[in-house]
């Protein structure tokens, strides 16, 4: 695509309740991230795919958190049992070459969640 | 583990003037990249800039050049000419040469004034 894409955009959760929320990067991107963003603060990283290999998940917050990419391209990242907490927007980034260089990563425009 | 200090939560500048933002970060490495992102209220972070650490000249694109101090641990963002479309939050990010994330600091929120 010629973009990243995600979605939901806005998602309205009751506490308690799963959410799954997708992730398209752009075609033929080997690197995928995804990053949380509460409200007034800067993103914080989440984890990080290489292809379908999750080569680091250090920023998940807690096993309630879990992010998949079974083929290498599309992404869910997936909250169960939402709390208050987990409001926030969450923000899927893709880059082409592998780790460990300046290259540009480019980001989609996040899905707002807001648990109530 | 690197961190990135915005130190200034937000910013104004009259239309067609000059503003620069400041940006501080905490490392060990020697090699790495610094990043400047805006991003409007779409949420879409949008890369503005960056600077590869081993380069000694400052990165510039446009109306947008940065001041990189190496020894100082210093990235300002300056923006010349500043246009009512340059309102927005504006994020530094570190990302080291054998990493994989970005490291965010906490933005600044510019405001233009017509």
């Amino acid at each position: 695509g010629a973009g990243v894409s995600q979605s939901p955009r806005y998602k309205v959760a009751k506490r308690g309740q799963d959410v799954a929320l997708r992730c398209d990067p752009i075609s033929g991107h080997v690197s995928l991230f995804w990053y949380q963003q509460a409200l007034g603060q800067g993103p914080e990283f989440l984890t990080y795919f290489q292809n379908e290999a999750q080569l680091d998940k250090s920023g998940l917050p807690s096993d309630r958190f879990f992010a998949e990419r079974p083929e290498g391209s599309v992404s869910t990242l997936k909250i169960q049992r939402t709390q208050q907490e987990d409001s926030a927007v969450y923000l899927c980034a893709s880059s082409f070459p592998p780790s460990g260089s300046g290259n540009t990563i480019y980001f989609g425009e996040g899905s707002w969640l807001t648990v109530v | 583990a690197q961190t990135v200090t915005q130190s200034q939560p937000e910013m104004s500048v009259q239309e067609a003037e000059t503003v620069t933002l400041s940006c501080t970060y905490d490392t060990s490495e020697s090699d790495y990249y610094l990043f400047w992102y805006k991003q409007p209220p779409s949420r879409q972070m949008i890369l503005v800039i960056r600077q590869e650490a081993y380069k000694q000249q400052n990165a510039t694109e446009n109306r947008f050049s940065v001041n990189f101090q190496k020894a100082a641990k210093s990235f300002s963002l300056k923006i010349s000419d500043s246009q009512l479309g340059d309102a927005a939050m504006y994020f530094c990010a570190y990302r080291d040469n054998a990493g994989n994330m970005l490291t965010f600091g906490g933005g600044t929120r510019l405001m233009v004034k017509p």
